[in-house]
């Protein structure tokens, strides 16, 4: 099974600063078509799931443009460019690529 | 809009059975890929289970095979997931998603707790 290792667990940011969380694959996410399957979620306490990034730089409808993603192969970046209150919560990034898909463990985003 | 309905969780003993069902609306569910996945309570998210569109595709976690089943009615835009021999370590909220590799669309999620 492919393994996803997030970094931080935990990462606390002052409001206005950039974050970031690392993500990294046991082997290659690059797919059989081309597509390198790595998509981030993000989960605000009490709710559900909610896809910000897929295919490792592409945002979904409604996200703000402070969310980024990059990396490519096995290593993988989501930054936050200046962090809201709004942004509180766990994030997951998930490799598609190879069955069975796998989570990385989650980093939560806290305001100090 | 896209909405994804989960029911059907509930309190089970170990050893039982549940089945969850996921209304869709919103989308054309016949041709989506459908996933389940699951969050134990204070953990991490954890895939379950997809289905192809017509339904002759299926893949699941190593720990639910032979024991859990998806299926879906595509004339009732409805996705299942049927549960037997249900372990404590299944306890978790489940939810159903719209997409196979990158799910975009989740529903609420609903609770099922394996306990004696």
């Amino acid at each position: 099974d492919v393994v996803m290792t997030q970094s931080p667990l935990s990462l606390p940011v002052t409001l206005g600063q950039p974050a970031s969380i690392s993500c990294r694959s046991s082997q290659s996410l690059v797919y059989s078509d081309g597509n390198t399957y790595l998509s981030w979620f993000q989960q605000r306490p009490g709710q559900s799931p909610r896809r910000l990034i897929h295919r490792v730089s592409n945002w979904d409808s409604g996200v703000p443009d402070r969310f980024s993603g990059s990396g490519s192969g096995t290593d993988f970046t989501l930054n936050i460019s200046r962090v809201e209150a709004e942004d509180v919560g766990v994030y997951y990034c998930m490799q598609g690529s190879h069955w069975p898909l796998t989570f990385g463990g989650g980093t939560k985003v806290e305001i100090k | 809009e896209v909405q994804l309905v989960e029911s059907g969780g509930g309190l089970v003993q170990p050893g039982g059975s549940l089945r969850l069902s996921c209304a869709v609306s919103g989308f054309t569910f016949s041709t989506y890929w459908m996933t389940w996945v699951r969050q134990a309570p204070g953990k991490g998210l954890e895939w379950v289970v997809n289905i192809g569109p017509d339904g002759s595709e299926k893949y699941s976690v190593d720990s639910v095979r032979g024991r859990f089943t998806i299926s879906r009615d595509n004339a009732k835009s409805s996705l299942y997931l049927q549960m037997n021999s249900l372990r404590a370590e299944d306890t978790a909220v489940y939810y159903c998603a719209k997409g196979a590799r990158a799910p975009d669309s989740w529903g609420q999620g609903t609770l099922v707790t394996v306990s004696s």
